[in-house]
């Protein structure tokens, strides 16, 4: 596609509950992250993707946060037990690796996870 | 390790009025400084950058100077517009790293 796609673009779920969180990345991007947003907190770093491996996953708030890409492509976030301090804006963005440094990345709309 | 620090929002402006937000930040070596704007529902976008100290990145009346002696990346328009209202993050990426560090954001406002 033409950007990065999120799915969904919301999602309610119940304290308890498993919820996994998808993303398209731009066709060739090697790279791919996930970023949560909070009200008030900015931009947190989860976990960053360079083509299926993950060679910094160090933003995973707890073990119960995972995810994995495949073919290189399509990436899934997933929350086991969610928690209501899990509610947040789930950000993808995904870049092309020059080696330069100064990659710009380009985000996807998120999608707003509210644990009740 | 690295961090950015934006001024606290929202920002409220009457359209014609001069903006600054102010960004600095603590890296080690020599990072690179962006700017991103996120307009209401939308992700996260690119509005300029700049990779070595007295560059000036600018795109759509936004400028934003690299200064090293005070660590600082501030975004400045001369002239805002209703359409200017978003969401604004500053963020660096330091050398030899490929994950960007975020500032909180600050929110502009501008009114008719």
């Amino acid at each position: 596609g033409a950007g990065v796609s999120q799915s969904p673009s919301n999602k309610v779920t119940e304290k308890g509950k498993d919820v996994e969180l998808r993303c398209d990345p731009i066709s060739g991007h090697t790279a791919l992250y996930w970023y949560r947003q909070s009200l008030g907190q900015g931009l947190e770093f989860l976990i960053y993707f360079q083509g299926n491996s993950a060679p910094d996953k160090s933003g995973l708030p707890s073990d119960r946060f995972s995810a994995e890409r495949t073919g290189g492509s399509v990436s899934t976030l997933t929350i086991q037990r969610t928690q209501q301090e899990d509610s947040a804006v789930y950000l993808c963005a995904s870049s092309q690796t020059t080696g330069e440094g100064n990659e710009k990345l380009f985000f996807g709309s998120g999608t707003q996870l509210s644990v009740l | 390790g690295d961090s950015v620090t934006q001024m606290e929002g929202p920002v409220t402006l009457s359209e014609e009025a001069f903006l600054t937000i102010n960004c600095t930040y603590t890296a080690t070596g020599y990072p690179s400084l962006f700017w991103y704007v996120q307009y209401p529902g939308e992700g996260l976008q690119l509005l300029l950058k700049a990779t070595k100290a007295d560059d000036k990145g600018s795109n759509k009346g936004f400028e934003a100077t690299y200064r090293k002696e005070t660590t600082s990346f501030h975004l400045e328009k001369g002239s805002v517009q209703v359409s200017d209202s978003a969401v604004y993050f500053c963020a660096l990426l330091s050398g030899g790293s490929y994950i960007p560090t975020f500032g909180r954001g600050t929110s502009l406002i501008v009114h008719p």
